[in-house]
């Protein structure tokens, strides 16, 4: 079956270090999403890709980079990572073409804390 | 400048009786709604969703309104369950030119317990 996958689904880091989490997905969809999701706040888009080479910047983008060097992945990367980076990651896709395909498929999410 | 409210960060209700949940937008270029629902220390799964052409669709036990002249949409559950708590986000997108729908906008969530 396809599916999204994110790794690691925990990860202790400590301020400043670099991060990368990981989203693979298996549904050849072209569009992928990174959120955070944290209390009070909902889910809010830090980055996104409609495409193979194609990253684009979301609400919340400041310290975080994204890029897609093939369709089923889209690592985010925190350049030097913050304790107000500590969150919950959840990384996305949908095929995007076309009403009804909107729909978006989510991954089980990445816990990161920052020390 | 917040485009999906969900004004109501929790919501409870008893088992069997309905639950309904309210979303506002305020980007009158959306076009397309959906509910997520979201358990602890998983994903979320999509729900329903609907089309603003329409202004209800129903799948089994949920139902969405669309109210676009107010810029509204609710999530009615009847009967609920106590397996329906979880956080319920209400998210929107707009069509472009090319008739594509892309990113999604969250609203921060409403929680639902059932209580049995």
């Amino acid at each position: 079956d396809a599916e999204i996958t994110q790794s690691p689904r925990h990860k202790i880091t400590e301020t400043g270090r670099q991060v990368t989490l990981a989203c693979h997905q298996t549904w050849n969809h072209n569009n992928m999403f990174w959120y955070r999701q944290d209390l009070g706040h909902g889910l809010r888009l830090i980055h996104y890709s409609y495409g193979v080479h194609d990253t684009n910047k979301g609400e919340v983008s400041d310290g975080y980079s994204v890029s897609r060097s093939n369709t089923e992945d889209l690592p985010l990367t925190l350049e030097s990572a913050a304790s107000s980076q500590t969150s919950v990651y959840f990384c996305a896709s949908n095929r995007g073409q076309g009403m009804g395909n909107t729909e978006a498929f989510f991954g089980q999410g990445t816990r990161l804390t920052v020390v | 400048d917040q485009q999906v409210k969900q004004n109501s960060p929790s919501l409870s209700v008893q088992e069997g009786r309905i639950s309904i949940l309210n979303c506002d937008y305020t980007n009158s270029m959306f076009d397309y709604f959906l509910w997520y629902k979201k358990y602890p220390a998983e994903g979320p799964t999509f729900l329903i969703s609907i089309s603003s052409i329409k202004d209800k669709n129903e799948d089994g036990r949920f139902t969405v309104f669309l109210n676009k002249s107010a810029k509204h949409l609710s999530l009615h559950i009847v009967p609920s369950q106590p397996g329906d708590s979880a956080v319920y986000f209400c998210a929107a997108s707009r069509t472009n030119s090319g008739g594509s729908n892309y990113k999604l906008t969250f609203g921060k969530g409403t929680l639902l317990t059932v209580n049995p």
